[in-house]
């Protein structure tokens, strides 16, 4: 089976940079997306990785570990907007089937 | 370019009822995917549809299932529905499959069973 983890809740300054993990076990690996998702909104696509490394975009970066199981998703210059849930999912097959298997999201607040 | 959308909106159904719901893709895009989300279990994968075919499928009940009509267009059905069918229904589109294509979402059906 599929297992994510990511944590429920976090804060942070505006104007600072914060880090949102994510780890995962599956059985099956295509990649792995991010997704943010403001309340009473549906989700926006945020990045999508397939290999090792950190990918950046704008204000935006993720990075993948495949060996370790391990992504994050890192926000800097952060404004009162990205207060959101940001969702990672990984991307994969197993038992020779397709899942797509999403985490619970992480609640970001972002406070003056 | 229009974004995605899905019709109703808002739903209330009674046990036992079925329901129809209806998803309009982005204008070229062939992939058609489903999502249910709840506040207890998250976002989870139902399938996907491209090119009128049944792609992908989560681990959901054969009581939800779904087509794609040759204009992209997709609809998802859920017969004898129960009271944790209870939730917000989510429809992304895509160019390509989901592998390694961003996936853009409507606004959800919210259904509600009684």
């Amino acid at each position: 089976g599929q297992n994510i983890d990511q944590p429920t809740e976090m804060t942070a300054t505006e104007g600072a940079i914060v880090q949102i993990n994510c780890t995962y076990q599956t059985s099956g690996f295509n990649g792995l997306f991010w997704y943010q998702q403001h309340a009473g909104e549906a989700p926006t696509f945020l990045s999508y990785n397939v290999l090792d490394g950190l990918e950046e975009k704008g204000r935006f970066s993720s990075f993948l570990s495949r060996s370790k199981g391990y992504s994050y998703l890192l926000l800097k210059e952060l404004q009162m907007k990205d207060s959101a849930s940001y969702l990672c999912a990984v991307d994969g097959s197993g038992a020779g089937s397709y899942q797509l298997t999403f985490g619970k999201g992480t609640k970001l607040s972002v406070i003056p | 370019k229009a974004g995605v959308t899905q019709t109703p909106r808002y739903l209330i159904k009674t046990r036992g009822q079925q329901v129809t719901l209806s998803c309009s893709p982005i204008s070229g895009h062939r992939s058609v995917s489903w999502y249910q989300q709840t506040p207890g279990q998250g976002l989870q994968f139902l399938f996907e549809y491209f090119s009128e075919t049944q792609r992908n499928k989560g681990n959901f009940p054969g009581r939800f299932s779904g087509r794609q009509f040759s204009n992209s267009r997709s609809e998802m059905n859920v017969s004898t529905l129960e009271l944790g069918d209870s939730a917000l229904y989510l429809c992304a589109s895509s160019l390509g499959t989901i592998s390694y294509n961003e996936q853009f979402f409507g606004p959800g059906t919210r259904l509600t069973v009684l």
